[in-house]
């Protein structure tokens, strides 16, 4: 059964810090990796989609996506307390559907 | 505005009572996607469907759970008979064609007493 695992957390990192999460997956078919944002009592939130080996960046957003070591990571620099949230990741596994697997979250925490 | 709607936003029923939720996907997507989600399991894929047909309910409790969507612009999830187990936050999320990316709506929080 395929699983994607994440640090439950929590994560807490000082303002203006670098905040670095981490997401593996449990074999090699994940095709594609996802970072959502969920705060709390809100619905999650499509932050970074990665498709290709190597580095994706959007503002203050990296993504690092390494399909053979079954590993994303999401980077996200000069971290605010407004970054404060649950970070989900998920694996696209392709074939015929395009559903996504989702981690349990990992919980950061960013302090003023 | 583009963005998933889903009513009701909230709802405490007893057990046993009929559950309907309903999800109006952004305009355009032909997929969607219902989720559950609580502190202990996270967010479990319940049921999703492509151009309104399902291609997967395998994560749904077959006998109380059901999945349909009328028209292309409303998903049903309707549960019969609730459980206090059924307690969770149910999303709906939408996408286009065979894509990946998903848009949720904003829950449906129930609470079965």
């Amino acid at each position: 059964q395929k699983e994607v695992e994440q640090n439950s957390g929590p994560l807490s990192v000082p303002e203006g810090a670098i905040a670095s999460l981490n997401c593996t997956y449990s074999d090699r078919g994940s095709q594609s990796s996802f970072w959502y944002r969920q705060y709390s009592g809100k619905s999650p939130e499509l932050i970074m989609s990665i498709y290709s080996n190597g580095d994706k960046e959007d503002g203050r957003f990296t993504a690092q996506l390494n399909k053979a070591s079954q590993y994303v990571s999401l980077l996200i620099r000069d971290s605010q307390p407004s970054d404060s949230a649950t970070y989900l990741c998920a694996g696209g596994y392709g074939g015929a559907t395009n559903k996504l697997i989702f981690g349990t979250g990992t919980l950061l925490a960013v302090q003023p | 505005d583009a963005r998933v709607t889903q009513t009701p936003r909230h709802k405490v029923t007893e057990m046993g009572q009929e559950v309907t939720m309903r999800c109006q996907p952004i305009l355009g997507h032909n997929t969607v996607f219902w989720y559950r989600q609580t502190m202990m399991q996270g967010l479990e894929l319940l049921a999703y469907f492509r151009n309104r047909a399902p291609l997967d309910d395998s994560g749904m409790p077959k006998d109380r759970f059901s999945a349909e969507m009328p028209d292309a612009t409303l998903a049903t999830l309707k549960i019969q008979p609730s459980e206090p187990r059924d307690s969770a936050v149910y999303f709906c999320a939408s996408g286009l064609d065979s894509d990946y990316e998903q848009y949720f709506g904003p829950g449906t929080r129930l609470t079965v007493t």
